[in-house]
């Protein structure tokens, strides 16, 4: 079945990295995401990774793809008090064309 | 202005209500969904539509209708709304490029009593 699954939350302290986790189901999704939702607005692709890729790094996000383990992980570094957000990991169902959502972790940063 | 706009951004209603919810796109996207967000849930697919004449099913469409009455226009119905139904709804758009990348709208808070 379709399921994409995160756990719901994560606190950090300012300054550490955060690593948030996704398990999903279909090996042969093409793409695989990250949104993060702030409080009160709609999700916001934050990166991307292509299937045929291990590791996809843009400043201070790092994602890191483990096909054989259909794992998906989202490493922050530097984490600021502005990344407290609830981040959602989603594939791309091959045959279908439709995006399926995780159930989204809460990332809370303290000071 | 944004891209992708939902009306009403909130709203109250009572169980047995038929409830509209409307989502206009500015950025030329043939692909449209519809999706509600539920705490511990994530995003869960309604429907979704590749074009005016092509719409379907998501995961959990039972309770609820749409209508692509153009390219930029995608609406939502709730027929009979229940409490179950209280919930975010989030209207997204897609373009045809590879990525995949969905813009979504604001979001509107449907409350059921």
């Amino acid at each position: 079945g379709e399921d994409v699954e995160q756990s719901l939350f994560l606190s950090v302290r300012e300054g550490d990295s955060s690593v948030i986790n996704c398990t999903y189901t279909d090996s042969s999704s093409t793409y695989l995401y990250w949104y993060k939702q702030e409080p009160g607005a709609g999700l916001q692709l934050l990166t991307y990774i292509f299937s045929n890729m291990d590791m996809k790094q843009d400043q201070r996000l790092t994602v890191l793809l483990n096909k054989k383990d259909k794992h998906l992980s989202l490493r922050i570094a530097d984490t600021q008090t502005g990344d407290s957000a609830i981040y959602f990991c989603a594939e791309m169902m091959t045959n279908t064309d439709k995006l399926i959502f995780g159930t989204g972790t809460r990332l809370q940063v303290f000071p | 202005d944004a891209d992708v706009t939902q009306t009403p951004r909130n709203r109250i209603t009572k169980t047995g209500k038929r409830i509209m919810l409307e989502c206009s796109q500015t950025k030329g996207h043939d692909r449209m969904y519809w999706y509600r967000q539920d705490p511990g849930l994530g995003l869960q697919l309604i429907y979704y539509s590749f074009d005016v004449k092509d719409i379907n099913k998501g995961e959990i469409s039972d309770g609820y209708s749409v209508s692509r009455q153009a390219q930029a226009k995608f609406s939502l119905s709730l027929e009979s709304a229940i409490p179950n139904q209280t919930a975010l709804y989030f209207c997204a758009t897609r373009g045809g490029d590879n990525t995949g990348e969905l813009f979504f709208g604001e979001g509107s808070r449907l409350t059921v009593l």
